[in-house]
């Protein structure tokens, strides 16, 4: 696609309920991330994803959280029993491989979750 | 581990230099990025520097790096209005992760 797409840009969920948010990356990206940012926060890391692999889980705040990514494209973040303090804005970002020099990271709307 | 870190809050006047500094701990860092994300909108790329150059000029900003002091900053020349936003740095370290600092607000008085 033309950018990272993310769905849905909004969730409202109830605090015990499970969310699925969805990151499509740039066509041809091989590294995906996620991060999480909250009011007033800056970006903390969560996961990252080179292909189908994720060298890198340390941010993932509980287990909780978890992220699969197939196809080397669509990944999703499953957050289980979801609590208020998981209420934030879930930004996606994709970058080519790191063979190829300069890497941008591009980063697609977010998904803004709210768990009352 | 590694860790990003900037000042939270920077006021300028419109038409004076701004000055955004970030420090970071990982010397393997490939490149550094600065990203601005504007109200309501999502993140974007302003520039970037690799590791091996100690300045890069790019119209109004300028970055300068210093890999002994694992500093890194942004100037923008004659600030204006529009460049009221938050300044996140960030590094990509070996293996191509990349790990943001908190982000600068940058509010510009007129």
């Amino acid at each position: 696609g033309a950018g990272v797409s993310q769905s849905p840009s909004n969730k409202v969920t109830e605090k015990g309920k499970d969310v699925e948010l969805r990151c499509d990356p740039i066509s041809g990206h091989t590294a995906l991330y996620w991060y999480r940012q909250s009011l007033g926060q800056g970006l903390e890391f969560l996961i990252y994803f080179q292909g189908n692999s994720a060298p890198d889980k340390s941010g993932l705040p509980s287990d909780r959280f978890s992220a699969e990514r197939t196809g080397g494209s669509v990944s999703t973040l499953t957050i289980q029993r979801t609590q208020q303090e998981d209420s934030a804005v879930y930004l996606c970002a994709s970058s080519r491989g790191t063979a190829e020099g300069n890497t941008e990271a591009f980063f697609g709307q977010g998904t803004r979750l709210t768990v009352v | 581990g590694e860790d990003v870190e900037q000042s939270l809050f920077l006021s300028v006047r419109e038409g004076d230099s701004s000055v955004i500094n970030c420090t970071y701990t990982d010397s393997s860092s490939t490149y550094l990025y600065w990203y601005k994300q504007e109200p309501g909108a999502g993140l974007q790329l302003l520039t970037y520097i690799f590791s091996n150059m100690d300045m890069k000029q790019d119209q109004r900003l300028t970055v300068l790096l210093n890999k002994k002091d694992k500093h890194l900053s942004l100037r923008i020349a004659d600030t204006q209005t529009g460049d009221s936003a938050i300044y996140f740095c960030a590094e990509r370290e070996y293996g191509n992760k990349l790990v943001f600092g908190a982000g600068t607000i940058l509010r510009v008085k007129s």
